[in-house]
């Protein structure tokens, strides 16, 4: 179990510039979510998927973010046009719903900062 | 919709003293409940979780937290800390219906000092 991996660890960018971020979750895992926490707050939920499908996804994910999970292993999360508002922290998680009984494994998330 | 609300920001306690870390909830169905830590440059962990039977639920590093359905909460307490519980601490919910939706609480910060 190597954990949830998360690149690139912090990302600078200016303000209309596109960005990626990846996720690697445990291999095992069949269910991947996206969070993003800012100073002094709690995650907020920004997706779901299960296996290659995005099964659930929030308000919060405007028509600038998109999220893929292409063949249900990996996943990449795109910011198009970012804005000063885009600066968190991006968080990665996974699970099993056969192993981890409601238990998510999060990764250390990608640092955003846009200038 | 469901939110959480965790009273205390900050909560600063010297070593070995007994600490509780307060959590409110809001749901109109009925809700699976964690506690998340974060440590420095570290991704969150699970603490504890309440799914369902006993209201009093142990978790690791000495943590146990007390599911209280009359006043929606669940607070999370140990009785002695150490300098190695100095960490965010944060409660979630999740609704029984199947969304996999996490919502957090905006996180309390547990210095302890020696």
């Amino acid at each position: 179990d190597t954990g949830v991996s998360q690149n690139p660890r912090h990302k600078i960018t200016k303000r209309g510039q596109n960005v990626t971020f990846r996720c690697d979750p445990i291999s095992e895992h069949n269910r991947l979510y996206w969070y993003r926490q800012t100073l002094g707050q709690g995650p907020e939920f920004l997706t779901y998927f299960q296996n290659e499908a995005q099964l659930e996804k929030s308000r919060l994910l405007s028509d600038r973010f998109s999220a893929e999970r292409p063949k249900g292993s990996f996943s990449t999360l795109e910011i198009q046009r970012t804005e000063q508002g885009d600066s968190a922290m991006y968080l990665c998680a996974s699970s099993s719903r056969q192993t981890t009984n409601e238990k998510l494994f999060f990764g250390s998330g990608t640092q955003l900062s846009v200038l | 919709a469901q939110s959480v609300t965790q009273l205390d920001s900050q909560v600063p306690v010297f070593e070995e003293a007994p600490v509780e870390l307060r959590c409110n909830y809001s749901s109109s169905v009925s809700v699976y409940l964690f506690w998340y830590v974060q440590y420095p440059n570290q991704g969150l962990q699970l603490l504890l979780k309440y799914l369902s039977g006993s209201t009093l639920v142990k978790g690791i590093n000495g943590f146990e937290a007390e599911f209280n359905k009359s006043q929606t909460s669940f607070h999370l307490r140990k009785p002695s800390v150490h300098i190695s519980d100095t960490a965010e601490y944060f409660c979630a919910v999740k609704n029984f219906s199947g969304a996999q939706k996490l919502v957090f609480g905006q996180g309390t910060r547990l210095t302890i000092n020696p």
